[in-house]
């Protein structure tokens, strides 16, 4: 059981570029969600998915989009990365079946936009 | 909106001291309360929640918090500090699992 893993772990890119960050889980939950953690800033919701083929946006979703199209996969894309998305990107999953519980973090994914 | 205050970005404390680390929310109906843990270059890990059963909530690594809905916190405590315990300890709240609300975040050190 790898839980929730994320690719890649470090990634550099120009002002511009585009990428995308991989996360998936291994655990059948239906929730999952994208944050990003700056100092001083705690954790800040980017997007969140409550199942397959649903996305929703978060607290701060601008110059992201995301994609949801198999239950175990959540995709975060930066279309034309700026200095500003420098971050650290949390993937994260949470099971409500059983009542509200707790998220599942990875890892983490170190993105610099230079 | 919901919100979560942590007060203190840092805190240190002696080994064998009483940890306290400070979350007040705001909501108007009581929501689920969590306290997560992160150690340097990891993600967040789960200490303990509070889910509407009893207000006194004991997690992992003999860490355990108090819910007061008259003061609207959550605060976190340990009796007895381990240079372990030194981290990043975040507060969060939820009212139905879509979106998860974190404070800022309190940096505990932890003096031999």
């Amino acid at each position: 059981n790898a839980g929730v893993t994320q690719t890649p772990k470090f990634r550099v890119l120009k002002t511009g570029q585009s990428m995308t960050l991989l996360c998936a889980q291994d655990m059948n939950h239906e929730y999952m969600y994208w944050y990003r953690q700056d100092p001083g800033m705690g954790l800040r919701l980017i997007h969140y998915s409550v199942g397959e083929g649903t996305t929703a946006k978060g607290e701060v979703p601008d110059g992201y989009n995301v994609s949801r199209l198999k239950k175990q996969n959540f995709l975060l894309g930066l279309e034309s990365a700026a200095p500003s998305q420098t971050s650290v990107y949390f993937c994260a999953s949470s099971d409500l079946l059983a009542g509200v519980g707790e998220q599942f973090f990875g890892p983490g994914t170190r993105l610099t936009v230079l | 909106a919901q919100s979560v205050t942590q007060l203190g970005s840092h805190v240190s404390v002696s080994e064998g001291a009483l940890v306290l680390l400070r979350c007040n929310y705001s909501s108007s109906v009581p929501p689920y309360l969590f306290w997560y843990v992160q150690y340097p270059n990891q993600g967040l890990q789960l200490l303990l929640k509070y889910t509407s059963a009893a207000t006194l909530v004991k997690g992992i690594n003999g860490f355990e918090a108090e819910f007061k809905k008259s003061e609207t916190s959550f605060h976190l405590t340990k009796p007895s500090a381990h240079m372990s315990d030194a981290a990043e300890y975040f507060c969060a709240v939820t009212k139905t699992g879509n979106q998860f609300y974190f404070g800022t975040g309190t940096s505990l050190t932890v003096i031999p």
